[in-house]
This record gives C-alpha cells, structure tokens and sequence, in this order.
C-alpha cells in the first residue's frame, strides 16, 4: 500500500496563529517529504526528512520513523502562508507518493 | 535557482488524438519523473526514468503512455489516443544523485492537459 494520510484536510486560522499538520503513512520510507502547492498548482519543496527535526524561517518538520509519523508546524502564521501543503512518502526508487494536502487559509 | 520547464502550459486536445509533452530537466540531475494530478484530487506518481529507461512505473502507467529522452536535455511524456479522463495537471519533476552529493528534488510548473 502507498497511502499516506494526512490531517486535517482543511485548516482556517487567524493570522498569528500557531498551526501543526499532520502526515501518517503506512509503510516503509527512504525519505519524507513536505511540499507547498499555491492555486496556480506549481510545487514546491520545503523539506526532506529522515530523522529528527528540521527548521526554515518560520516552518518547523519533525519526523518519527517508529510512528511512521510527521508533522508540519508553522509559527506566527500568515495570510501569504495560505496554500494547499502536502506530505509525501519517498519510496526507494525516489518516487514520491502523495497524500491528500491541507489545504490551509490564513485570515488577516 | 536551477528550474524544471515544461511546455506547453496549457493544451487542449480532442479525444483520440495523440499529445506530447515536454520538460527539460536540471542540467546536472539523473532521475526524472512524470506526475498528474486531475481536478480536485492529489497528485499521482505515473513513472520515474533513469539512465535511459524506465525505472517504476504506476499502474496508470499503461500502454497509451511512454516516454522518452530524445536529446541530452528533453524529457518527453507521450499520450498515444488521449481520453476525456486524461485530463489532468501534469507535473515533470527531476532529481540529482545524492551519492554523489547533488541534492534537490525539483518540480515543474505543469502542463493543464483537457481533453474535449
């Protein structure tokens, strides 16, 4: 199975706010991966993890391997935060399996 | 910053008709990838390509698709006899080798394919 399931699928929060999404995924991973989807539908990348925890700016990813689960943290959050944010299970060919996306808005 | 492109961004094509697709790749990276994602839903791997041939590929994958490099810099997906439910974003993606220390996972803009 492929499924990586994440949580909650639509999140609104006032600007300022602290937000946390989550990814869960069943199977075994080389990588695992965040990514930011804006309206017009490119992809960006934001993370790859393996273990631990990592930090850019204000976005914050933590990965358990035991769990077989992460999650997206982003602080003092912004309305140019808005966008749909995806997690992705890298398999051991490199291609990635997708879950569904959050799709988060930020209220001024 | 290094970029994937892709062409056209937007193409509409009658059901039937065969559609090429385009990217070129980051200059310095091995791995390329085909990905889509129809209306509404989530992005779909479709197949990976390395060292000149297919490497996986998804069960949507299937005789109606190919690709191909045909020059150093191209990457090519072809829909043979498209259907209305080809209709979808689909996103090129490339990847350096991280053995030897060439990081990055880069996607495409994407290219709206609808089939009428």
């Amino acid at each position: 199975k492929n499924e990586v399931e994440q949580s909650p699928q639509n999140l609104t929060a006032q600007e300022g706010e602290f937000i946390t999404i989550n990814c869960s995924y069943s199977v075994g991973i080389s990588a695992l991966h965040w990514l930011q989807q804006h309206p017009g539908g490119g992809i960006v990348s934001l993370f790859m993890l393996s273990s631990g925890k990592k930090k850019h700016g204000r976005l914050i990813a933590t990965i358990n391997i035991q769990e077989k689960h992460s999650s997206l943290h982003i602080t003092a959050s912004h309305p140019r935060d808005s966008a749909v944010y995806i997690c992705a299970r890298e398999a051991t060919g490199n291609q990635f399996y997708f879950g569904t996306g959050t799709s988060l808005t930020v209220i001024p | 910053e290094p970029e994937v492109t892709q062409t056209p961004s937007h193409q509409v094509t009658q059901m039937g008709q065969e559609v090429i697709l385009r990217c070129v790749p980051i200059s310095n990276h091995l791995y390329f990838y085909w990905y889509r994602q129809i209306l509404g839903q989530k992005v779909e791997f479709l197949v990976s390509f390395y060292n000149n041939e297919i490497s996986e590929k998804s069960e949507i994958f299937d005789d109606q698709f190919s690709v191909e490099r045909p020059d150093g810099s191209n990457f090519t997906l072809k829909i043979r006899s498209t259907k209305l439910e080809d209709s979808a974003m689909y996103f090129c993606a490339s990847s350096g080798d991280r053995r030897i220390g060439v990081y990055g996972y880069t996607f495409g803009s994407g290219t709206r394919l609808t089939v009428v």
